[in-house]
């Protein structure tokens, strides 16, 4: 079936621009995680959704960045006013119901110039 | 600061050596997970290991865990080239939902 996708794959944006980044887990998972992966590091949490309960944003570096689930199904990751330093892979990953394993999308790499 | 350390950060063998990659962590887990990633992009789960449980297989897999010592190990046997990746490990805390903590990895280059 159908895995975690994300879009865009690649996006570059200049300093100080938003951007938004998509990631469509796969049906039927009640859980959604937005992770960040600087060049040659581990992965960095930022923002866990399960089903209606209230996200827990405790990962997000600054109020610069947001994200919603709607429907509980697609997510989207907002980052305003860029700064370089955001650059990264950013990861999405999925989970079933009552499962501890973690399905991941391909992400998205995100370069500000 | 990651809860997961991996050692050695590279490493670098013969196709058909075994490859044995080690994580510390350092609080309460209820089950520790390997991923694979390849060329930096999407993470693939490889094996989970629960809290109550020592080892683990999983083909060419070995997964130990000593929560007394707060590690685990992850060996792989007769390597191939195409493991060549990054692998992390993750751990999931005690007392909490399924977050999980990565590690900074270790880079595999296995040569033919």
């Amino acid at each position: 079936g159908a895995g975690v996708s994300q879009s865009p794959s690649n996006k570059v944006t200049e300093k100080g621009k938003d951007v938004e980044l998509r990631c469509d887990p796969i049906s039927g998972h009640t859980a959604l995680y937005w992770y960040r992966q600087s060049l040659g590091q581990g992965l960095e949490f930022l923002i866990y959704f399960q089903g209606n309960s209230a996200p827990d944003k405790s990962g997000l570096p600054s109020d610069r960045f947001s994200a919603e689930r709607t429907g509980g199904s697609v997510s989207t990751l907002t980052i305003q006013r860029t700064q370089q330093e955001d650059s990264a892979v950013y990861l999405c990953a999925s989970s079933p119901p009552n499962t501890d394993t973690q399905y991941f999308g391909p992400g998205t790499r995100l370069t500000v110039l | 600061s990651q809860q997961g350390e991996e050692d050695p950060q590279a490493l670098s063998i013969q196709e058909g050596e075994n490859a044995t990659m080690n994580c510390s962590y350092k609080t309460s887990i209820n089950n520790l997970q390997w991923y694979r990633q390849n060329s930096g992009r999407g993470l693939v789960h490889l094996i989970l290991i629960r809290s109550n449980e020592r080892e683990k297989h999983s083909g060419r897999l070995r997964v130990t865990l000593d929560t007394s010592k707060k590690s685990s190990s992850l060996l792989i046997t007769a390597s191939r080239a195409a493991d060549t990746a990054s692998y992390f490990c993750a751990t999931s805390l005690s007392g909490g939902y399924n977050k999980l903590i990565f590690g900074a990895g270790t880079r595999l280059a296995v040569h033919p």
